[in-house]
This record gives C-alpha cells, sequence and structure tokens, in this order.
C-alpha cells in the first residue's frame, strides 16, 4: 500500500523566508503528487499537481514543487512566504486507475509571523 | 473552485442517532467521495462512488453506509452516531466526466462539522 510522509509537524517562519516543506511516499509505481493547502476553517484548496513532464512544477500563489524520483520525494517550495501563507499543507499520491483511492500525508502546519 | 455542496455544514446529534450528510455536485464528475478529518489523522477515505451505484469501502468504513443515486449526489449515513465520530467530514470529486476516460485532480467541498454528544 503506498504511503506518504511529511516530515515536518509544524514550521514557523518570519515573513519573506524561505519555505520547503517535505513530503516523500512510497510507491515504486507511476504515481500522480499533489499539494493541498488548507486555510483556517476552509476545505483543502488545490495548489499544484504532477502527472508527468518537467519534474520542477509550478502552482498558484508563488509555490513550486520538485519531483525527485530517485528519492521518492515531492517537496514543496516558496522563495518568499506572507503571512497569508499561514495554513496547513497536506501532501497526497494517488495512481492513474482511481484518483480518489489518494493517500494524504498527515499535514504541515504553517505559521507565518508578520 | 469546483461546484460542490455540502449539506448540513454544521450539525450537533445525539448518540445512537442516524445522521445523514449530502453532497451535490453541479460538475457531472464521475468519482465522488467522503472523509473525514481528525487532528493527528490527516484525512482518511470513508466511502467512494465510481458511478451511480457503484460504491466502495475506503480505510475507514465501520459505520458509515454510502448510496448514490444520481451523478450528482452521494449521501453518508452514520446509521448509528457515536462519539467517535464526531469530525469534520469532506465530500470529494474527480473526474473523468461521466462518459469520459481520464482525470485525476480531487476537488474538495467546504466540509460538514459533526458533533456527536
Amino acid at each position: 500500500a503506498q504511503s506518504v510522509s511529511q516530515h515536518n509537524h509544524h514550521v514557523i517562519l518570519s515573513e519573506a523566508a524561505s519555505l520547503e516543506l517535505g513530503c516523500n511516499y512510497s510507491y515504486g509505481g507511476t504515481v500522480n503528487l499533489f499539494w493541498y493547502v488548507q486555510y483556517p476553517g476552509q476545505h483543502l484548496q488545490l495548489l499544484l499537481k504532477y502527472f508527468s513532464g518537467d519534474p520542477l512544477v509550478k502552482g498558484i500563489k508563488g509555490f513550486e514543487a520538485e519531483f525527485i524520483k530517485s528519492k521518492f520525494s515531492f517537496n514543496l517550495r516558496k522563495p518568499s512566504v506572507q503571512w497569508s501563507d499561514t495554513a496547513e499543507y497536506f501532501c497526497a499520491v494517488n495512481q492513474d486507475t482511481n484518483a480518489g483511492k489518494s493517500t494524504f500525508g498527515d499535514g504541515t502546519t504553517l505559521t507565518v509571523k508578520p | 473552485d469546483a461546484g460542490i455542496t455540502q449539506s448540513p455544514r454544521h450539525k450537533v446529534t445525539e448518540t445512537g442517532t442516524p445522521v445523514t450528510l449530502r453532497c451535490h455536485q453541479t460538475e457531472n464528475h464521475r468519482y465522488m467521495y467522503w472523509y473525514r478529518q481528525d487532528p493527528g489523522h490527516g484525512l482518511r477515505l470513508i466511502h467512494y462512488s465510481y458511478g451511480v451505484k457503484d460504491t466502495d469501502k475506503g480505510e475507514v468504513s465501520d459505520g458509515y453506509s454510502v448510496s448514490r443515486s444520481k451523478t450528482e449526489d452521494f449521501l453518508l449515513t452514520l446509521e448509528s452516531a457515536t462519539s467517535s465520530q464526531t469530525s469534520v467530514y469532506f465530500c470529494a470529486i474527480s473526474g473523468p466526466l461521466q462518459g469520459m476516460s481520464s482525470g485525476n485532480t480531487i476537488y474538495f467541498g467546504e466540509g460538514s462539522w459533526l458533533t456527536v454528544v
């Protein structure tokens, strides 16, 4: 069975600092990879996704992620965070055959101090 | 945002009572899912559907049942609510569109907060 591990449960940064959130998955086959963001009291929204092609994926709000197949990783990055980036971030993985049987990481809470 | 509506958005119910949560989509997507979100557990799949009257269990299906009689509606029923089912429930949808063949991105509804007392 596939699994997703997010290394940091809670990250605290100051505004303008750079962000990198780790995500590793365990599955040897072809996978699709996602990052979702959940602002306080809201639902999960898609930040970016990787299906194939260029392993560096750009998403909304200045976020990007890099798929490194040899490391089974899909880390999320942002060069300069803002207070409005305070949220919980989820990494997810699925396979082509059934999108909904996705596996989510436990989430990383990001707090950005003004 | 995808056209997903969950109802009710907030509910308090007593232990032992049945509860039904409704998910309605206007996107004609084939797949629909129910997840629950709890602190320390992330998102866990309860049940999912890959078409009308086609449903299957997820990883935490005990105590829950689902029905999908129309493409646009996916109902989650707690047959006899327990305090352990206090949670936030998210409906989600994904492609392909009915009659088409691809699509993997999941879109989430706004959530239903359920408290069982």
